[in-house]
Order: C-alpha cells, then sequence, then structure tokens
C-alpha cells in the first residue's frame, strides 16, 4: 500500500518553462516532506524540503508547495533546463528526524 | 558535499550464494545507515536501519536472518545477502545520516548496488 504516490512515471518539458512534478500522500501524519533528485547510476540527492507547518518553500529555481487538506505537494522548477534531466523522488517523514517514505519517482526530461 | 560510497557497484552470482555490499561514509561519521532496496519501477523501499554497535532494526517482512547487517563502525555498514536467490535481484542503496545533525535533510545516499542472481 503505497503511502506516497507519483502517479506520473515520466515528465517531457521544453527548456525554459516550468516543470512541475506532483506527490499525493495517504497518511495525514506525515508531517515533514522532501524532493530527492536522481541522476543514473548516482544514489539521490536532497533537493528541497517542507515541514507541515509551512505551505511553501524556495531555493533559487525550485519551489516546493504543500496542501496539507489535499494531502499533496508539488515541486515547480522555473526555468527547466536540460541539467535537470532526471528521475525526481517525493519523500515524506514523520519529524525531520523520521524514517523516510518514498514515492516511485517521476522521470522528467527537459528538452533543449 | 558528504559522500557515500559503495561497493560493488554490480554483482552477478549464482544461487545459493552469498554476496557482501559495503557502505562507506567517506568524509562524515554516521551512527544510523539505512539499506534499501528498489525493484524496477518502484518506489525505494527502506529494508533495515543500521545502528553503530546496535543490532539492526529491520522492517516488517524482512529477513534478519538472510539480509545480515553490520555496522561496526562509524563510516562502514555492510549488508550480506545469504544464500541469495533470483528473486533478491535488485538494486541496493545504502544511506547514512550525518551524525552531528542527524536529520533527513543530512542523509546521504550511495551509488547503489545492483544485484543480479542467476
Amino acid at each position: 500500500d503505497q503511502q506516497v504516490k507519483q502517479n506520473s512515471p515520466s515528465l517531457s518539458v521544453q527548456e525554459g518553462r516550468i516543470s512541475i512534478l506532483n506527490c499525493d500522500y495517504t497518511n495525514s501524519m506525515f508531517d515533514y516532506f522532501l524532493w530527492y533528485k536522481k541522476y543514473p547510476a548516482e544514489g539521490p540527492t536532497f533537493l528541497i524540503s517542507i515541514s507541515s507547518i509551512k505551505d511553501k518553500n524556495e531555493d533559487g529555481r525550485f519551489t516546493v508547495f504543500l496542501n496539507k487538506s489535499a494531502k499533496h505537494l508539488s515541486l515547480h522548477i522555473v526555468p527547466s533546463q536540460p541539467g535537470d534531466s532526471a528521475v525526481y523522488f517525493c519523500a515524506a517523514s514523520l519529524g525531520s528526524q523520521g524514517n523516510l517514505i518514498f514515492g516511485k519517482g517521476t522521470k522528467l526530461s527537459v528538452k533543449p | 558535499g558528504a559522500v557515500v560510497s559503495q561497493h560493488p557497484s554490480r554483482v552477478i552470482c549464482k544461487s545459493g550464494t552469498s554476496v557482501k555490499i559495503e557502505c562507506r561514509s567517506l568524509d562524515f561519521q554516521a551512527t544510523t545507515m539505512f539499506w534499501y532496496r528498489q525493484f524496477p519501477k518502484q518506489s525505494l523501499m527502506l529494508m533495515a536501519t543500521s545502528n553503530e554497535g546496535s543490532k539492526a532494526t529491520y522492517e516488517q517482512g524482512v529477513e534478519k536472518d538472510k539480509f545480515l547487517i553490520n555496522h561496526a563502525s562509524l563510516t562502514l555498514s555492510t549488508l550480506t545477502v545469504t544464500s541469495a536467490h533470483p528473486e533478491d535481484s535488485s538494486f541496493y542503496i545504502c544511506s547514512a545520516r550525518d551524525l552531528l545533525r542527524e536529520l533527513v535533510e543530512t542523509q546521504y545516499f550511495g551509488p547503489g548496488t545492483r544485484l543480479l542472481v542467476l
């Protein structure tokens, strides 16, 4: 039973446009959410996080939005660059020290 | 940034043999390391939490006698897949949490080990 769901296995975006990656969760006890980026043959690397006390966190081109009532979060990348092409994993945690529960990932392709 | 290495990156073995995978934190110390398994097009599933100097904590459904974990130092954890079978073929990823900051953001992942059991 997937507690963290990424329903889009892939997304293709033109360079310079916005990429929006979506994630849904089922466990309302989750209060910390993270996005990871993964290149082939490498481990996931941390990108950005948000706690449930916020609804938005921004870091450069990356913004994460959290809608607690809908149990939904999204990652916005703007403007998208070809180097952003990777698999993006959404993860949830109970607190900032809990174990990570991952989604299946979304493969983003940014075309020049 | 912090680096976690895994060795080997890829291993092919015969059914019934045992395989050891090493996970090292190269520039930080970790009292807590994690072992994940990822099947194709699936999420990373936590198998066990490895604690330095004590027994590992296994997730439900993971056989502790089959997946032996040893965390003998603050920079090394090993996962041994004993009597491997074809259904154990998977991508195994470790991660290590910086003991100075024990937060999910300071949990760094290794590049993974591809195991194929024939």
